[in-house]
């Protein structure tokens, strides 16, 4: 079954600086990627998709993220964290067949510290 | 963007109890619904994908006497928590697409605590 990885379980940043949350996924045909945020209380949120075409690829606030096939990698980065970046972060996958179910990776707590 | 609410925000039931869930779509219609689990600091878990008009398709170890999931319009969908033990206190995430192609929109997420 296809499965998706964050390495990073938590994070703490300072404001301003670089984020790189890591995403793996397993399965060898064609998907289609997700990252999500959850602020603190809030539901899920779509920051960015990737479907097909550039690699990379650019969403809301400030973040993008980077297909890599060959390394079945879903990178998300931003530049300059805020404090408001606060959140949890998930990566999803879905398969380009049948419901197009997602699978999320276990998420990723960021803390920015102002 | 499009909007999912859910209904109740927060329950609270006796051992035993069966609760009623309510998703809906507010401005678009949804051919098909998932349904979440969400552990304290863990991931979403997929329970269930309801389709309009049919039967929904359960994951694999969810039990779908105990999850009833009905989707009976094109911006409704409702769980069932039938018989409900501590067990199943969790946060239930809905979340709602319009096509195959399109966006999955989330819901706010129910808390059902079982005492």
């Amino acid at each position: 079954a296809q499965s998706v990885s964050q390495h990073n379980h938590h994070v703490i940043l300072s404001e301003a600086a670089s984020l790189e949350l890591g995403c793996n996924y397993s399965y060898g045909g064609t998907v289609n990627l997700f990252w999500y945020v959850q602020y603190p209380g809030q539901h899920l949120q779509l920051l960015l998709k990737y479907f097909s075409g550039d690699p990379l690829v650019k969403g809301i606030k400030g973040f993008e993220a980077e297909f890599i096939k060959s390394k079945f990698s879903f990178n998300l980065r931003k530049p300059s964290v805020q404090w408001s970046d606060t959140a949890e972060y998930f990566c999803a996958v879905t398969l380009n067949t049948g419901f197009q179910k997602l699978v999320f990776g276990t998420g990723t707590r960021l803390l920015v510290s102002p | 963007g499009a909007v999912v609410s859910q209904h109740p925000s927060r329950v609270i039931c006796k051992s035993g109890t069966s609760v009623k869930i309510e998703c809906r779509s507010l401005d678009f219609q949804a051919t098909t619904m998932f349904w979440y689990r969400q552990f304290p600091k863990q991931s979403l878990m997929l329970m269930a994908t309801s389709n309009e008009g049919s039967k929904a398709t359960y994951e694999q170890g969810v039990e779908k006497d105990k999850f009833l999931i009905n989707h009976a319009s094109l911006t409704l969908s409702t769980l069932t928590v039938t018989s409900a033990h501590p067990e199943d206190s969790s946060f239930y995430i809905c979340s709602a697409r319009g096509n195959i192609f399109s966006t999955q929109y989330f819901g706010p997420g129910t808390r059902l605590t079982v005492l």
